[in-house]
């Protein structure tokens, strides 16, 4: 899998848009972007992925840029519970016995 | 989403016994499992890929004969730390790879927290 960068620690203030990049210079024409976050003390909960289209779900935005190089997770209005480390995955998607690698993803902290 | 389960939620034992966590796929069959590792402040470690019917394979520098893990069913792996020792003390994650969602998405548990004494 390709290897992803993202910032190590971001603050956002409740009720504004958490703008979470990450880059992805290395990724394949076949590699999609994963989103996954961790509350404290619980496993990963997936967000959002996609492959060249920006993506919307209930939980948030997926923009990625024209290149694939790089990507944006947007939480639109962010709340205390969206506190949390968040990771950027890239895979490729093949139905098989697909492992995940984390990074050290990025830490956000929700402030009141 | 589909619901992965693990038990227990927590243990504490003693240096030199062996403690198994279970990890259940409560509404969907699970062909892969994996066995994640996670110690504080650092990001998720895989260690091993189960699947069901066969044997686990490890990540480099994980010893198969410290940590058991078996895949009877496609609802059900189990991870065995034997013998275990207060550097084993960890938060042990699992995920399930199957078809519930509709990318073959992977679905954690809610992770087992071991403390070694």
């Amino acid at each position: 899998d390709a290897k992803t960068t993202q910032p190590t620690s971001m603050d956002c203030a409740e009720g504004r848009a958490a703008n979470l990049p990450c880059n992805h210079s290395t990724i394949s024409g076949n590699e999609y972007v994963y989103w996954y976050r961790q509350i404290h003390s619980q496993g990963p909960q997936y967000i959002i992925h996609g492959l060249k289209n920006n993506e919307t779900n209930e939980m948030a935005s997926l923009i990625i840029t024209e290149d694939r190089k790089s990507s944006t997770l947007i939480l639109p209005h962010a709340t205390l519970r969206d506190t949390a480390v968040y990771y950027c995955i890239v895979r490729v998607l093949n139905f098989g016995n697909e492992k995940l690698t984390f990074g050290t993803g990025t830490r956000l902290t929700i402030i009141p | 989403g589909a619901v992965v389960s693990q038990h227990p939620s927590w243990v504490i034992c003693k240096s030199g016994t062996s403690v198994k966590i279970e990890c259940r796929s409560l509404d969907f069959q699970a062909t892969t499992m994996f066995w994640y590792r996670q110690f504080p402040k650092q990001s998720l470690m895989l260690m091993a890929t189960s699947n069901e019917g066969s044997k686990a394979t490890y990540e480099q520098g994980v010893e198969k004969d410290k940590f058991l893990i078996n895949h009877a069913s496609l609802t059900l792996s189990t991870l065995t730390v034997t013998s275990a020792h207060p550097e084993d003390s960890s938060f042990y994650i699992c995920s399930a790879n199957g078809l519930a969602g509709p990318y073959n998405e992977q679905f954690f548990g809610p992770g087992t927290r071991l403390t070694v004494l």
